[in-house]
C-alpha cells in the first residue's frame, strides 16, 4: 500500500530565515506529487506541482521555491522566510489529473 | 474559471441528527472529478469520496451518502444520524483534466456535533 511522509510535524522559524519540508511517498512509481498551503481561515491554496523528476509547476507567485530531486521526493523551500509564510502545508500524491489525492500528515509551521 | 462553493461555514447538530453538507461548483469541462475530504483537528486530509462527471448515480456509504446534480451543479454530503466523531471541517474539491488534476477546494464548512 502506499504511504506519504512529511517532516518535520511542527516548525517555529524566525523571519529572515530559510526553509526546507520534506515529502516522501511510497509504495507507488512516477506519482504526481503536490504542495498545497492552509492559512488562517481553512481555505487550501496549490502552490506547486510536480509530474516528474525535475519537472516542476508554480501556481502562485511567492516567497517560496518547490524541488523533485527523486522520484518519490518533493521539497519545499525558501531562502528567506516572511510572515505571511505560516501555515499548514500538505503534500499530496496522485497517480495522473483528475485521480484522487492522497494527503501527507502536513507541517504546521510558524513564523515569528 | 473553475470554482468550489460551499456556503456554509460552520454547522452545530446534536449526535444522532442528520445533517447536509452543500457544495456548488463551477466549471467549463465537459469531463471532471469532485471530490469530499473530511480534516479532523489533527490537520490530515483524509479522502472520502470522488465522483465523474459522467455519472450522477447517487451514493451511500454507511452512514455517508452523497447526491450528486449536474443540473444544479451541485454535489450534497448527508451524514445520517450524526455522532461526536464527525466533528470536523469537510471540504469539497473539483478537479478537470488540465494542469494535471489540480484540485480546487471550497473553504470548508466546519461541522461539530455535540453529545
Amino acid at each position: 500500500s502506499q504511504t506519504i511522509h512529511q517532516w518535520p510535524a511542527t516548525l517555529v522559524q524566525p523571519v529572515g530565515s530559510p526553509l526546507s519540508l520534506e515529502c516522501t511517498v511510497e509504495g507507488t512509481s512516477n506519482p504526481n506529487l503536490y504542495w498545497y498551503r492552509q492559512a488562517a481561515g481553512r481555505g487550501l491554496q496549490l502552490l506547486f506541482y510536480s509530474v516528474g523528476i525535475g519537472q516542476i509547476s508554480s501556481e502562485v507567485p511567492q516567497n517560496l521555491s518547490a524541488s523533485r530531486p527523486q522520484d518519490r521526493q518533493f521539497i519545499l523551500s525558501s531562502k528567506k522566510l516572511l510572515l505571511s509564510d505560516s501555515g499548514f502545508y500538505l503534500c499530496a500524491w496522485g497517480r495522473r489529473a483528475g485521480d484522487t489525492q492522497y494527503f501527507g500528515p502536513g507541517t504546521r509551521l510558524t513564523v515569528l | 474559471a473553475q470554482k468550489v462553493t460551499q456556503a456554509q461555514t460552520e454547522i452545530s447538530v446534536v449526535e444522532k441528527e442528520d445533517v447536509t453538507l452543500d457544495c456548488v461548483y463551477e466549471t467549463r469541462d465537459t469531463t471532471y472529478y469532485l471530490f469530499w475530504y473530511k480534516q479532523p483537528p489533527s490537520g490530515e486530509l483524509v479522502f472520502l469520496i470522488r465522483r465523474n462527471s459522467f455519472d450522477e448515480q447517487n451514493e451511500i456509504s454507511g452512514r455517508y451518502s452523497w447526491n450528486f446534480q449536474k443540473s444544479t451543479s451541485s454535489f450534497n454530503f448527508t451524514i445520517t444520524a450524526s455522532q461526536v466523531v464527525d466533528s470536523a471541517v469537510y471540504f469539497c474539491a473539483l478537479s478537470g483534466l488540465g494542469s494535471q488534476g489540480n484540485l480546487i477546494f471550497g473553504k470548508g464548512t466546519k461541522l461539530s456535533v455535540k453529545p
